[in-house]
């Protein structure tokens, strides 16, 4: 079935600085890619999605990237900031309408 | 908006009782809802996804008789965990998906999850 492989596990920034968290995929029929941010104890947020035939999206300090050539969209989060710290989840939603997560990134910031 | 709530935030049970997680879309209506679950240091895994009005569909290697799941509107999805036992001690989370028709369908919005620890 459909697989998200979704690098680093864990990425530690300091506050200011880029992080750039990256997932690749094989079924070329994808279409439409969130990311969720999760906190501890708490479930999944919505926090940016771009559809296949948009190669870039950008919303204020975050933004995503789609190639779908290369089957890989990444997420860009910039001047970061401690309260960006959490896991970060890739998702797509497989050929039997099934959204699949990787493996998430614990983001840490550091003041 | 897409606001969606899961009640109750946390529960503890004993081993053989049996509990009731609610999962409701407050401010848009639901035809499909899914539910999660995760564990600790891991990404969620799906469990069933159930539409209103008909049976849920479960993933492979989940108990139906033991995780029922009902969906008996546009805006409330309930998942009874039964006869819970320790390994059944997870974080449950649900989440909905806009009706068909709009453009965000493909959009999933979560609840605030539930933890059981069951003892």
């Amino acid at each position: 079935g459909e697989n998200v492989e979704q690098h680093p596990s864990t990425l530690s920034v300091q506050e200011g600085d880029s992080a750039v968290i990256k997932c690749t995929y094989s079924d070329s029929a994808s279409n439409y890619f969130p990311w969720y941010k999760q906190e501890l104890g708490k479930g999944p947020q919505l926090i940016i999605d771009i559809r296949s035939n948009v190669g870039e999206k950008k919303d204020q300090r975050i933004a995503v990237t789609l190639n779908k050539t290369a089957k890989h969209f990444s997420l860009h989060i910039t001047e970061t900031q401690p309260e960006d710290s959490a896991v970060y989840f890739c998702a797509l939603y497989n050929q039997g309408g099934k959204l699949i997560f990787g493996q998430g990134t614990e983001l840490s910031v550091k003041p | 908006g897409a606001v969606v709530s899961q009640h109750p935030s946390r529960v503890i049970c004993k081993s053989g009782t049996s509990v009731k997680i609610e999962c409701r879309s407050l401010d848009f209506q639901a035809t499909t809802m899914f539910w999660y679950r995760q564990f600790p240091k891991q990404s969620l895994m799906l469990m069933a996804t159930s539409n209103e009005g008909s049976k849920a569909t479960y993933e492979q290697g989940v108990e139906k008789d033991k995780f029922l799941i009902n969906h008996a509107s546009l805006t409330l999805s309930t998942l009874t965990v039964t006869s819970a036992h320790p390994e059944d001690s997870s974080f449950y989370i649900c989440s909905a998906s806009i009706a068909p028709g709009t453009s965000l369908r493909d959009t999933q919005y979560f609840g605030p999850g539930t933890r059981l620890t069951v003892l």
